[in-house]
């Protein structure tokens, strides 16, 4: 089946930095990935499309600049959280669409100090 | 009102015992329906599609009812390895695939 893997897992950092996470469609191509974001005991909250060769859809209340989204190719999307704080402490986690569902990758959590 | 409304939970349920519980939706014109199972700290998997006509894999039962705008989920002879949080997904009528996740309903099976 279709595996979508997400690196790296866990990332603890200081306030201020930047952070980059890859998500990638190890046996397909994805023209679209998404870019989710969920707090403890709540749902995944979509934070933006990721369109290949074009710029990503964000969802309102999402800063596009704080959160750099590039699909460069159809098997690879990043999220870059720029200058990090503790309130961007979550998990992260993309998913590609595959026909009529979506496969997620393994998820990073991200831990600002 | 949220788009996608679950219990939380926790269902605490024997070993072996049925556990069901439900999901309702707002938007009427959704089109595809999901259950994702999320066990802690780690990504949701595809459990199962919704169709229609209701539908089961194993000892899990979907069922979908326009009408009310809510689906279920069914776990018959549960498993301790059946302890997860269960996500309730919705599809929009969109080309795009933006799925609408509830905030999961939690169960617990005790030995």
């Amino acid at each position: 089946g279709a595996v979508v893997s997400q690196h790296p897992s866990w990332v603890i950092c200081k306030s201020g930095t930047s952070v980059k996470i890859e998500c990638r469609s190890l046996d397909f191509q994805a023209t679209t990935m998404f870019w989710y974001r969920q707090f403890p005991k709540q749902s995944l909250m979509l934070m933006a499309t990721s369109n290949e060769g074009s710029k990503a859809t964000y969802e309102q209340g999402v800063e596009k600049d704080k959160f750099l989204i590039n699909h460069a190719s159809l098997t690879l999307s990043t999220l870059t959280v720029t200058s990090a704080h503790p309130e961007d402490s979550s998990f992260y986690i993309c998913s590609a669409r595959v026909s009529q569902t979506q496969h997620f990758g393994d998820g990073t959590r991200l831990s600002i100090l | 009102r949220k788009e996608v409304e679950q219990d939380p939970g926790p269902f605490n349920v024997p070993e072996g015992a049925t556990v069901a519980f439900n999901c309702t939706y707002s938007n009427s014109a959704s089109q595809s329906f999901f259950w994702y199972r999320q066990d802690c700290r780690k990504e949701p998997k595809l459990l199962m599609s919704v169709y229609s006509s209701g539908n089961e894999d194993g000892r899990f039962t979907a069922q979908l009812n326009r009408a009310s705008q809510y689906i279920s989920l069914l776990i018959r002879d549960s498993k301790l390895s059946d302890s997860a949080t269960y996500l309730c997904v919705v599809n929009g009528p969109d080309s795009w695939g933006k799925f609408q996740f509830g905030a999961g309903t939690q169960v617990v099976v005790t030995p």
